[in-house]
């Protein structure tokens, strides 16, 4: 099977633009998440999607959102981006058997730098 | 609130001995404990996990884990490290809230030398 994948991997962008981050989960998987991973705050939980609906958020400004489609794809946006929001982002898919021990694995992940 | 703690920023080993990379864990109920791997520029691999039974978890690449209820603590274990093990190891657990969601250490970076 192929793995989690994440489009595109690195992605320049300037204070006050937005961007859209992709991620494709694994065949058959249901659930997807999203992190940010910042040398400073370490890996942060964004939010969780299983079945189109988000399951969990995480303390993230209303900039950050997120969406899945009916294949289970799915894309975050970030609007009127900041300094802060340089960060590598990463997408993971498990099955969604939620709250259970179904194991998430992740995508390369998305450099995104803001200047 | 569930927590996870990795208390040792570096862990530097020489090729060929036993590593050791601590983690403790906060949670209330029976945990799902996570271990994975990261390499430069790479997103996280999926090393082992601790569910239910046996305490001691075998994984990929060699590694074990030691589940041990009484010291809250999932330390990760290798018999003889290798150069190539070398990156940044993060334990996480699954939160108890009924979704996917993984709490996260602070990582460790292993460096094992030549």
């Amino acid at each position: 099977k192929a793995g989690v994948t994440q489009t595109p991997r690195y992605l320049i962008k300037t204070r006050g633009q937005q961007v859209t981050l992709s991620c494709s989960p694994i065949s058959g998987h249901r659930s997807v998440s999203w992190y940010q991973q910042t040398p400073g705050q370490g890996l942060q939980f964004l939010f969780e999607y299983f079945s189109e609906t988000q399951r969990n958020k995480g303390n993230f400004p209303g900039r950050f959102s997120g969406r899945q489609f009916s294949n289970s794809r799915s894309e975050m946006n970030v609007s009127t981006l900041e300094l802060g929001d340089s960060a590598l982002y990463l997408c993971a898919s498990n099955t969604g058997d939620s709250g259970g021990p179904d194991t998430q694995y992740f995508g390369p992940g998305t450099r995104l730098t803001v200047l | 609130a569930q927590s996870v703690a990795q208390p040792e920023d570096q862990v530097n080993v020489a090729e060929g001995n036993p590593l050791t990379v601590k983690c403790t864990y906060s949670v209330s109920g029976n945990p799902y404990l996570f271990w994975y791997v990261q390499y430069p520029n790479r997103g996280l691999q999926f090393l082992l996990k601790y569910i239910t039974g046996d305490n001691l978890v075998k994984g990929s690449y060699g590694f074990e884990a030691e589940f041990n209820k009484s010291q809250t603590s999932f330390h990760l274990k290798k018999p003889s490290a290798l150069v190539s093990d070398s990156a940044l190891y993060f334990c996480a657990v699954r939160d108890m809230g009924g979704t996917d969601k993984l709490i996260f250490g602070t990582g460790t970076r292993l460096q094992v030398f030549p």
